[in-house]
């Protein structure tokens, strides 16, 4: 199983609103990533838990909060977001961080904020 | 920032001809060089992972070069087929092994 899981698979939500985007892995995977990819855009790198910690921030607004309740979950925790927002969120696991492992991706959560 | 980048951005091609498209990323701070082919709403998919200089890759009609020195890698598809249009995405990643950085990515069409 190669199958890297998320939901809800399209979010619309207001600027007022608090909701989270979930990410599953069954693959016994140690790393887990949160990119955002914007239209025409390649993606672009948020977050990096490793063994369940923060490994990387890539200097994220605070309105976005990761979250990892263990190795198999990531979650990404939203409130009070822009329009500018508005993107594709993948995520993605490798069995560690770090090396050249592979990276297996998500289908993503379409996020429009209005 | 490191610059990777991609082309053609994007390529028409009828079905059953071959096709080669470009990354180009840092020649310094090499450690890996990804491949994905990402279909419109799936998933990107890993094709190939490439560390060493001169590595060539092969997955059924799909095969990968790598040149480090220059920094390049060449990706070729044989005989195209409309199943294979999707964009094919590059990702560096250098010795400080921390993030892959991608390049914009290579829009593949395959006319039957």
């Amino acid at each position: 199983d190669t199958e890297v899981t998320q939901t809800p698979k399209h979010l619309v939500m207001g600027m007022t609103n608090k909701k989270s985007l979930k990410c599953e892995q069954h693959m016994g995977h140690r790393a887990m990533y949160w990119y955002k990819q914007k239209a025409k855009k390649p993606p672009e790198l948020m977050f990096v838990y490793s063994y369940e910690k923060l490994s990387i921030n890539e200097s994220v607004p605070s309105r976005f909060s990761p979250e990892c309740p263990n190795s198999s979950l990531l979650n990404l925790h939203l409130h009070a977001l822009q329009p500018e927002d508005s993107a594709l969120y993948l995520c993605a696991s490798s069995l560690r961080h770090g090396g050249a492992d592979t990276q297996y991706f998500g289908p993503g959560t379409r996020l429009t904020v209005l | 920032i490191l610059n990777v980048e991609q082309s053609p951005q994007s390529l028409h091609v009828q079905e059953g001809d071959s096709t080669n498209f470009t990354c180009s990323f840092p020649s310094s701070n090499f450690y890996a060089l990804h491949w994905y082919r990402w279909e419109t709403a799936k998933s990107p998919e890993a094709l190939f992972v490439m560390t060493l200089n001169g590595d060539e890759k092969k997955k059924g009609r799909i095969s990968a070069t790598l040149n480090t020195k220059e920094g390049y890698s060449y990706l070729y598809i044989k005989g195209s087929q409309p199943e294979d249009s999707a964009t094919y995405l590059c990702a560096f990643m250098d010795n400080a092994g921390n993030m892959l950085t991608f390049g914009g990515g290579t829009r593949l069409m395959v006319k039957p």
